[in-house]
């Protein structure tokens, strides 16, 4: 079945750590891929998005991500995080032949320790 | 930035109760979304509507669920005999448009949810 895998359930790291993410998708053909973050008592919100054009693309808070089609992945990166970058962070992929629903990967919990 | 919002945030009901889910998507989004996330689990798609009429929906989305959009502002869920494993974080999303060559690439924009509780 097609899906959406994030390989990473926590990740713990202290300030001004580098952060990578990695997610991988099992879709064939043409595929747009979301980031999203989910702060604590928040919504759902767009981090990044990338449709077609540079596979790097930089999103907001400092955050970018990097398509990579021949290994299926749209891993997030952050250079160096912050405390505020405690959140639950979702990979998820739209497919032209599955309509225009969003299938989620299972997200990352992130704690910065300050 | 415009929102959309749900309510109530968080629901209790008995099993075997109907329940509605309420969300007031952005006032110029066309496509309207559900989707919920079990505890533990990864968020599921429930169902897309766009144009008054639903336009693709999963296999969770069986006879016990309905969508609505009763006027111009609110899209409901209702499900009509709640099951204990109906409990679940519901979210409800909305998005501009949907473009067939792009294969939905326009962002969908998701209220804070509603936690639903079967006891």
């Amino acid at each position: 079945a097609q899906s959406v895998s994030q390989h990473n359930h926590h990740v713990i790291l202290s300030e001004a750590a580098s952060l990578e993410l990695g997610c991988n998708y099992s879709y064939g053909g043409t595929v747009n891929l979301f980031w999203y973050v989910q702060y604590p008592g928040q919504h759902l919100q767009l981090l990044l998005k990338y449709f077609s054009g540079d596979p790097l693309v930089k999103g907001i808070k400092g955050f970018e991500a990097e398509f990579i089609k021949s290994k299926f992945s749209f891993n997030l990166r952050k250079p160096s995080v912050q405390w505020s970058d405690t959140a639950e962070y979702f990979c998820a992929v739209t497919h032209k032949a599955a309509g225009n629903k969003l299938t989620f990967g299972g997200g990352t919990r992130v704690l910065v320790k300050p | 930035e415009p929102e959309v919002t749900q309510t109530p945030s968080h629901q209790v009901t008995q099993m075997g109760q109907e329940v509605i889910l309420r969300c007031v998507p952005i006032s110029n989004h066309l496509y309207f979304y559900w989707y919920r996330q079990i505890l533990g689990q990864k968020v599921e798609f429930l169902v897309s509507f766009y144009n008054n009429e639903i336009s693709e929906k999963s296999e969770i989305f069986d006879d016990q669920f309905s969508v609505e959009r009763p006027d111009g502002s609110n899209f409901t869920l209702k499900i009509r005999s709640t099951k204990l494993e109906d409990s679940a974080m519901y979210f409800c999303a909305s998005s501009t448009s949907w473009e067939v060559q792009g294969g939905g690439n326009q962002p969908q924009h998701f209220g804070d949810g509603t936690r639903l509780s079967i006891l």
